[in-house]
């Protein structure tokens, strides 16, 4: 069982509202990783951290930012949420020591709904 | 997709078949992944195999990986109705420090 942890798993939103997608992870790990999913589809990646205070964008352009303070938590923020923010954020967490990773481990996601 | 083609993009077989799903990437890497994903859930890790390494095997799944032709194959033998999902490769690019992952392949294992 993965000890990363993502809340809340659902949230129904209006449009213009500030949310924050919680996201921690108890196994020491650097890297975190925020992604973007619509149902059926590619994962996107829309932010990563390899480190405390360490954070980048993705490959896919966001409004949202993220923040690292602490090892174990990487929360990610939409100041202004609209409707075509609507998808599924999945959040995950590796070890890359020495130059080498290991595997990643995803929370169970939050399904996010702008209406 | 952002990391390479996977196909096929779907696939449907009958239990008991043989899946086979391929995945190209296009930068040098260090390992390469293979996940799963049920509908609607987080993905969850199968097996990784390192650049190295040609061949791993993992009950019923056999990866290969080819760094030359910048591909790898994920077998699934004897499949179950348990095993349709979707099954997505990824690879480390960035320095090494972004997980990207394939468009994915979506199997559809019939009773």
């Amino acid at each position: 069982e993965a000890d990363i942890y993502q809340t809340p798993r659902y949230l129904v939103i209006g449009t213009g509202k500030k949310i924050t997608l919680e996201c921690s992870q108890t196994m020491g790990h650097d890297k975190m990783y925020w992604y973007q999913q619509d149902p059926g589809m590619e994962l996107h990646l829309i932010h990563y951290s390899y480190g405390v205070n360490s954070t980048e964008k993705g490959d896919l352009s966001s409004e949202s930012t993220v923040s690292r303070i602490r090892t174990e938590h990487f929360p990610l923020t939409l100041e202004s949420a609209r409707p075509s923010h609507t998808s599924q954020y999945l959040c995950a967490s590796s070890l890359g020591t020495g130059g080498y990773n290991t595997e990643a481990f995803f929370g169970q996601g939050t399904r996010l709904t702008v209406v | 997709s952002q990391q390479g083609e996977e196909d096929p993009q779907a696939l449907s077989i009958q239990e008991g078949e043989n899946a086979t799903m391929n995945c190209s990437y296009k930068t040098s890497i260090n390992n390469l992944q293979w996940y799963r994903q049920n509908s609607g859930r987080g993905l969850v890790h199968l097996i990784l195999i390192r650049s190295n390494e040609r061949e791993k095997h993992s009950g019923r799944l056999r990866v290969t990986l080819d760094t030359s032709k910048k591909s790898s194959s994920l077998l699934i033998t004897a499949s179950r109705a348990a095993d349709t999902a979707s099954y997505f490769c990824a690879t480390f690019s960035g320095g090494y420090n972004k997980l990207i992952f394939g468009a994915g392949t979506r199997l559809a294992v019939h009773p």
